[in-house]
């Protein structure tokens, strides 16, 4: 067990739907991370918090937003929802930003669009 | 831009050894990562190289060339439970962004 949990573990939806997944991090860390990880492609950065502010941003779609709240869960909201989000969507923290961390995943939410 | 490659498939026998590569081309450097994924779970860490040289850790070891932008992950007196993907994962200097290779999945057998 990482300390990372993650809710729900499974969501079934359909197109043109939201969902919000929630990420609840360790203990004591400040920097909460999102991942989507597709059949056939690696894990894909999203985003990156750092104590409620945005640290880092990656090929997140515009369709999709995250924030952190000041008790350090993270949510990430995929909205207008489409097929091919359908995915292994992973939440990773660590105690600060630092470049050496190392990243504690949780288990993951597997997201299916119909 | 950002390209991290490994193979995709790798097979190996229960007692021998394997090593899976990890080349990068990334917007500069600040480390580098490997991570198991057991098919269905969370990634875990493996181990961490930012300097040049060997970091041995158990039955793994990992090593790094930031000349060449290269890495491999040395698995010795394989076990069946090493069944697995193994991710390598890029910090960048400038981005501080984490990230991750496809991913080689290693499947071994008896």
């Amino acid at each position: 067990d990482s300390g990372v949990t993650q809710t729900p573990k499974h969501l079934i939806t359909a197109t043109g739907q939201r969902v919000t997944l929630r990420c609840s991090p360790r203990s004591g860390d400040l920097s909460v991370y999102w991942y989507q990880q597709s059949l056939d492609q690696g894990l894909q950065f999203l985003i990156q918090y750092y104590n409620g502010e945005e640290r880092a941003k990656g090929n997140i779609l515009e369709r999709f937003s995250a924030q952190q709240f000041p008790d350090l869960h993270s949510e990430l909201n995929l909205s207008s929802l489409e097929l091919g989000d359908s995915a292994l969507y992973f939440c990773a923290s660590s105690e600060r930003d630092a470049t050496n961390e190392k990243l504690f995943f949780g288990s993951g939410t597997q997201l299916s669009v119909l | 831009g950002q390209n991290i490659d490994q193979p995709t498939e790798m097979t190996a026998t229960e007692g021998a050894i394997v090593q899976i590569n990890c080349t990068y081309q990334t917007s500069g450097f600040n480390g580098l990562f490997w991570y198991q994924q057991h098919a269905g779970e969370a990634p875990t860490f493996l181990s961490y190289n930012v300097l040049d040289g060997l970091e041995e850790k158990g039955r793994f070891s990992s090593f790094l060339s930031r000349s060449k932008g290269y890495s491999y992950l040395l698995l010795k007196e394989l076990q069946m439970k090493d069944s697995a993907s193994y991710l390598c994962a890029v910090r960048e200097y400038n981005t501080d962004k984490l990230i991750f290779g496809t991913g080689t999945r290693l499947q071994v057998f008896p």
